[in-house]
């Protein structure tokens, strides 16, 4: 069964320093592999996905994260943190083939300091 | 492009009243679904449409909860009767056909059940 861990409860990082949000995931076979933010009161927006290619994938506002199948992670990242990052952050895992369902992980609170 | 729209935004209700959910895709997103997401956690799919067929309702209660999509477009969630664990936000998403990596998410609807 898939699955995706975000061994972070909260991320506390200061404006202008690098930031990276934690995942790592499980399935069966190829791995579609997602982010997504949400803010106070909005809906979740998509950010950045891997499907296949590059294993760095960049995304909206600045992030990007990086596909490490050895150690089934996909980790956020970002060079320099601004204050307007702070938000819910969610990895999100689906099987690549012949997979319906998007499994989401519990999220990662992130926290930038001004 | 109009956005993913949901109502109401808010809802209360006490334990064994029902209560439903409306949806507006994006025009032309064949492929709809209805997120739970509870408070603390990443959003768990209910269920998801192709057009008017359900294509993976296997975590959806169906002694309480039933989704409907007619025409292919809008749709309505319902529970009846309501529990006190239903106290979640309600996500409803929608996705081209083929495409199913990037979801497009509507605000929710916060409902708490009393």
């Amino acid at each position: 069964a898939q699955s995706v861990a975000q061994p972070e409860d909260q991320v506390n990082v200061a404006e202008g320093n690098p930031l990276t949000v934690k995942c790592t995931y499980s399935v069966s076979g190829n791995p579609y592999l997602f982010w997504y933010v949400q803010y106070p009161n909005r809906g979740l927006q998509f950010l950045l996905k891997y499907i296949t290619g590059d294993n760095l994938v960049k995304g909206s506002y600045g992030f990007e994260a990086e596909f490490n199948k050895s150690q089934t992670s996909f980790h956020l990242k970002k060079p320099s943190a601004l204050v307007s990052d702070s938000a819910l952050y969610f990895c999100a895992v689906r099987e690549g083939t012949g997979g319906f369902k998007t499994i989401f992980g519990a999220g990662t609170r992130l926290f930038v300091k001004a | 492009e109009a956005g993913v729209a949901q109502s109401p935004r808010y809802k209360i209700i006490e334990k064994r009243q029902s209560v439903a959910f409306w949806c507006n895709p994006i025009s032309g997103h064949a492929t709809l679904y209805w997120y739970q997401q509870i408070l603390g956690q990443g959003p768990k799919l209910l269920i998801q449409f192709q057009n008017n067929g359900v294509v993976d309702d296997s975590q959806l209660p169906k002694d309480r909860f039933s989704a409907e999509r007619l025409k292919g477009v809008d749709s309505t969630l319902k529970i009846q009767p309501a529990k006190l664990e239903d106290s979640a936000v309600y996500l409803c998403a929608s996705s081209l056909n083929g495409r199913p990596y990037e979801q497009y998410f509507g605000p929710g609807t916060r409902l708490t059940v009393t």
